[in-house]
């Protein structure tokens, strides 16, 4: 089935730096989401980008669609404590019914 | 306020005893999608449903059964519970379309023992 790899499981920064996440895909997607999830919460979605090359901003928060449809990056400038968590990318393709691919995730710690 | 309820939040329980997690949303959503999230894993789907009497596998269903037969509600059931359902469930919902973002529920811990 389909599969999206996020790595590595854990990153640690220092506050004030900006972070880069990637997800890549074994097979095209066609619509492209970012979600963050804080503890004892669910998924919140942060970014959705529904067209290859598409970049869009949400606050501190980058992410683009990649041009070959198969990766998708998360830029965070500027850390701040509050954006520990848990950063899942998710994508679906056309003829999924809406079926959701997560990627397993990427736990944030920003040191003060 | 648009949002996905889950009841209850916790629940702790023993092998076989049946067991029902409530899910409702509140946004006209016609799919509604159920996770589980285990550690290493990330979110794996368990059931969704594309409309009213609409239901279909997701990846892992072995354990589960769901039924739509209201809109805005989508229940879980366990029906004899086994201690490797213990996991963290989410109720996602969305409009439905391909490229629609799912909302999710703040989820349901259960634990089984």
């Amino acid at each position: 089935g389909q599969q999206l790899n996020q790595s590595p499981q854990s990153m640690f920064i220092q506050e004030g730096e900006d972070v880069s996440m990637n997800c890549t895909s074994s097979s095209i997607f066609n619509t492209w989401l970012w979600y963050k999830q804080d503890p004892g919460e669910g998924p919140v979605l942060l970014i959705a980008l529904y067209k290859a090359g598409e970049l869009t901003s949400n606050g501190r928060l980058t992410a683009q669609f990649g041009i070959t449809r198969k990766d998708s990056f998360l830029n965070i400038s500027a850390s701040i404590p509050s954006d520990v968590g848990i950063y899942f990318c998710a994508g679906t393709f056309t003829g999924a019914n809406s079926k959701l691919t997560f990627g397993k995730g990427i736990t944030l710690s920003v040191r003060p | 306020e648009a949002q996905v309820t889950q009841n209850p939040r916790y629940l702790i329980t023993v092998t076989g005893k049946k067991l029902t997690v409530t899910c409702s949303q509140n946004m006209n959503h016609e799919y509604m999608s159920w996770y589980r999230q285990d550690p290493g894993l990330g979110l794996r789907q368990i059931y969704y449903s594309m409309n009213v009497e609409v239901t279909d596998k997701g990846d892992v269903p072995e354990g589960y059964k769901v039924s739509r037969k209201e809109k805005r509600n989508f229940p879980l059931i366990l029906e004899s519970p086994s201690p490797n359902q213990t996991s963290l469930y989410f109720c996602a919902s969305s409009w439905g379309a391909d490229n629609q973002p799912q909302h999710f529920g703040d989820g349901t811990r259960l634990s089984i023992l």
